[in-house]
C-alpha cells in the first residue's frame, strides 16, 4: 500500500497571507488532486494534475494556484487567505483521472485570523 | 459541468437494521459512481463503487443500485454496526474527468 502525507496538519495565518500547503504521495500515482472540505458543502475540487509539470483549473480554482514539481509531490498556495477560508484542504491521488478510486490525505486545516 | 446531489443530510438507524443513502446525477455521459466513507476526525476512504454497464453490486454488507434512466444510485447498508457510523460521500464521473462529490450524508447507528 502507499501514503499521502500532507504538511503542515494545522496551519495558521493572517489575513491577506500567502500560504502554502504540500503533499507527498508514494502509490507513484500519475493524477494528484487538491479538494477543499467545507461543513455542509462536500468536497469541491481546486486544482489537479495527470503528471509531472501539468495543472488543470477545478470547480473552485479562484484565489489558488498550484505546483506540480514532480510526480510524487503537489503543493497549493493560498494566494491571499481571506476570512473565510477556514477549512480542510484535501489533497488525494489515483491512477487516472477518471474511472478509478481516489486515495485521500489526512488533510491540512486551515485557520485564518 | 456534473453535478451531484445527496439527498439526506443526516440518518439515524438502530443497530442491525438497514441505512439507505441517495444521490442524484446531472449529466447522462456520468459512468463511474464511486463511494467513500470518513470515520470521525479522519479522512476520506474509498468503499466501493459502481460502473454504468452494471445496475447492481455488492461487497459484503454494502450494496450499490445504479438507475440510469432517473440518474440516481444509492448505497445501501444491511445489518448496521455501530462501526458504520460516519460521513458517506458519493461522487460521480464522466469518463476523461474528475469525480465530483456530492454533500455528503452523516449516519449515526444506534443501539
Amino acid at each position: 500500500g502507499g501514503i499521502i502525507t500532507q504538511t503542515p496538519k494545522f496551519l495558521i495565518g493572517q489575513e491577506g497571507q500567502k500560504l502554502t500547503l504540500k503533499c507527498q504521495q508514494n502509490f507513484n500515482h500519475d493524477t494528484m488532486y487538491w479538494y477543499r472540505q467545507d461543513s455542509g458543502k462536500g468536497l469541491r475540487l481546486i486544482y489537479y494534475s495527470i503528471t509531472e509539470n501539468d495543472l488543470q483549473k477545478g470547480d473552485l480554482s479562484e484565489g489558488y494556484d498550484a505546483s506540480r514539481e514532480k510526480k510524487s509531490s503537489f503543493s497549493l498556495t493560498v494566494t491571499s487567505a481571506q476570512k473565510n477560508e477556514m477549512a480542510v484542504f484535501l489533497c488525494a491521488s489515483s491512477i487516472d483521472r477518471a474511472g478509478t478510486e481516489v486515495f485521500f490525505g489526512k488533510g491540512t486545516r486551515l485557520t485564518v485570523v | 459541468g456534473e453535478k451531484v446531489e445527496q439527498h439526506e443530510s443526516t440518518l439515524s438507524v438502530r443497530e442491525g437494521d438497514s441505512a439507505v443513502i441517495n444521490c442524484t446525477y446531472t449529466d447522462t455521459a456520468s459512468s463511474y459512481f464511486p463511494w467513500y466513507k470518513q470515520e470521525a476526525g479522519k479522512s476520506l476512504h474509498f468503499v466501493i463503487d459502481i460502473r454504468s454497464n452494471v445496475d447492481r453490486k455488492q461487497s459484503q454488507r454494502l450494496i450499490v443500485l445504479l438507475d440510469k434512466k432517473a440518474k440516481r444510485f444509492s448505497l445501501h447498508i444491511t445489518a448496521t454496526q455501530p462501526e458504520d457510523s460516519a460521513i458517506y460521500f458519493c461522487a460521480a464521473s464522466m469518463p476523461g474527468t474528475y469525480q465530483r462529490f456530492g454533500t455528503g450524508t452523516k449516519l449515526q447507528v444506534v443501539p
